[in-house]
C-alpha cells in the first residue's frame, strides 16, 4: 500500500541551529500539506501545496520558517533558527486534487523534534 | 469550516460498540463530516466521511442526523487497537485541496 514518507522520524537540535524535514507524497498527489502537532493537541496546518505552487501558508511563520516543493513530488519545510517553543511532531500529509470532498488525507509518520 | 464538539474522552469495553458523538451545529449544507483518528505516535488516519445520508466501511459507520447538526462514529467491535484520539472534521474543500482543521478530538481508551 502506498504510503506518505517522511525523514527524519526523530531529530534533536540546539535552539538557534537550522534544521530541515523531508517528504515524499503518494505517487500522484498533487496537495501536499505540513501540519504541526504540539502534544496533547490536534494537528495544525502550516502550509498546503497544490503541484509545487503554495495556496496556503497563512499559518506559516515566515521569519523563521521554510517550504519548498520545487518539482511538485516532495517537499522539505526547514526551520532556521530553532526555538525550544518549536518541539513538536511534524506531520506531512498528501491528497488527490480534490473531487467535492470525496478525497482523504493521507498522512505520514511524522517527525518528532525536540530542540534542547 | 464549521466548528465542532467532541467529548474530551470516552471508555469502551473491548469487543462492546463504541459510539462517539460528534455536534457540529453551524454545518452548512455544502460541508462534509470527516473522521480521523490518531494512535499514539502514529500519524492522523482516515476512517469514512459523509454528507447527509449514513455511511459504512470496512472500519466504521457514520450516523448523521437529518438536520446535519450531529453525527456519531460507531465502531461495532472495538478492540484494543482502537484506542486512539478520534478527531470529527467539517469541511468545504476550498479549490485547490483539501484542507482539514482539526481540533482537539476525543481520546477513546479500550479496556479489556
Amino acid at each position: 500500500e502506498a504510503e506518505v514518507a517522511q525523514s527524519p522520524r526523530y531529530k534533536i537540535t540546539e535552539k538557534s541551529q537550522a534544521v530541515a524535514f523531508w517528504c515524499d507524497p503518494i505517487s500522484g498527489h498533487a496537495t501536499l500539506y505540513w501540519y504541526r502537532q504540539i502534544l496533547g493537541q490536534g494537528p495544525e496546518l502550516l502550509v498546503q501545496f497544490q503541484d509545487e505552487s503554495v495556496v496556503d501558508d497563512s499559518q506559516l511563520p515566515k521569519d523563521r520558517f521554510s517550504a519548498e516543493r520545487l518539482k511538485g513530488v516532495d517537499s522539505t519545510l526547514k526551520i532556521q533558527p530553532a526555538e525550544l517553543g518549536d518541539s513538536a511532531m511534524y506531520l506531512c500529509a498528501s491528497s488527490l486534487k480534490g473531487q467535492r470532498g470525496s478525497t482523504e488525507a493521507f498522512f505520514g509518520q511524522g517527525t518528532r523534534l525536540t530542540v534542547v | 469550516d464549521a466548528k465542532t464538539t467532541q467529548p474530551t474522552s470516552m471508555d469502551c469495553a473491548e469487543g462492546r460498540a463504541a459510539n462517539l458523538p460528534c455536534n457540529h451545529s453551524t454545518i452548512s449544507g455544502n460541508e462534509y463530516v470527516y473522521w480521523y483518528r490518531q494512535i499514539h505516535s502514529q500519524g492522523p488516519q482516515y476512517i469514512i466521511h459523509g454528507l447527509k445520508n449514513n455511511e459504512t466501511n470496512e472500519m466504521a459507520s457514520l450516523i448523521i442526523t437529518e438536520d446535519r447538526k450531529s453525527s456519531t462514529l460507531i465502531l461495532p467491535h472495538a478492540t484494543l487497537r482502537d484506542t486512539a484520539v478520534y478527531y470529527c472534521i467539517v469541511r468545504v474543500p476550498n479549490n485547490a485541496g483539501n484542507m482539514l482543521t482539526f481540533g482537539g478530538g476525543t481520546r477513546l481508551m479500550v479496556k479489556p
